[in-house]
């Protein structure tokens, strides 16, 4: 049972323009949601998060938000630049889980130049 | 440089040969955690530990053992590896509260084949 679910496994953009990277869940018991961004032979760098409380967090050019009635979650990459060519991971955790994550499958971001 | 660290980075083997992957992280973070990445099934947890001595199993621990005497090191260990357990392999840390909600350090990963 996949709880944290990206559904397109790539994504192709102009740089200058906007990236929209989609994510979905379905426990209704995630209250916190984290990007991670991942290039290829290192290890995912934290990119940004969002409390279930708040429906967006904005920090420089990307922005995530959050909507609970969906169970859907996106980030917005404005502009979008060559540098952020990398696999993006959606994913969600439990305050008082110990710490547990809950990831997707990852979207593979193309910016073009 | 605050960083995890793993060795080694890549390594191959032969089934049922015994082998530990190391984990080292030199920001005094209590909680630390192993993850296999595979294709079209993203980020899974192996174990984690919430301190010294603590461990406990995450989604797929199965073939895998951890130990944790020292907070800075949480190795994992591959008591006889079959080839299903071919991956890339991360060790995460974060300290235990923190303010970014949920941000875990990642190490460079580990990438093993078992023929």
């Amino acid at each position: 049972d996949q709880q944290v679910k990206q559904n397109s496994p790539s994504l192709s953009v102009q740089e200058g323009r906007i990236s929209i990277l989609n994510c979905d869940y379905t426990n209704s018991m995630f209250d916190y949601f984290l990007w991670y961004k991942k290039y290829p032979a290192e290890g995912p760098t934290f990119l940004i998060s969002i409390s279930s409380i708040k429906d967006k967090n904005e920090d420089g050019r990307f922005t995530v938000f959050l909507n609970k009635s969906a169970k859907h979650l996106s980030l917005h990459i404005v502009p979008s630049q060559p540098g952020d060519s990398a696999v993006y991971f959606c994913a969600a955790g439990i305050v008082g889980s110990n710490y547990k994550l809950t990831f997707g499958k990852g979207t593979l971001l193309t910016v073009n130049p | 440089e605050a960083q995890v660290t793993q060795n080694p980075r890549y390594l191959i083997t032969v089934t049922g040969k015994k082998l530990t992957v190391t984990c080292s992280q030199n920001m005094n973070h209590e909680y630390m955690s192993w993850y296999r990445q595979d294709p079209g099934l993203g980020l899974r947890q192996i174990y984690y530990s919430m301190n010294v001595e603590v461990t406990d199993k995450g989604d797929v621990p199965e073939g895998y053992k951890v130990s944790r005497k020292e907070k800075r090191n949480f190795p994992l260990i591959l008591e006889s590896p079959s080839p299903n357990q071919t991956s890339l392999y991360f060790c995460a840390s974060r300290k235990t509260g923190g303010l970014r909600v949920g941000e875990q350090f990642f190490g460079p990963g580990t990438r093993l084949t078992v023929l």
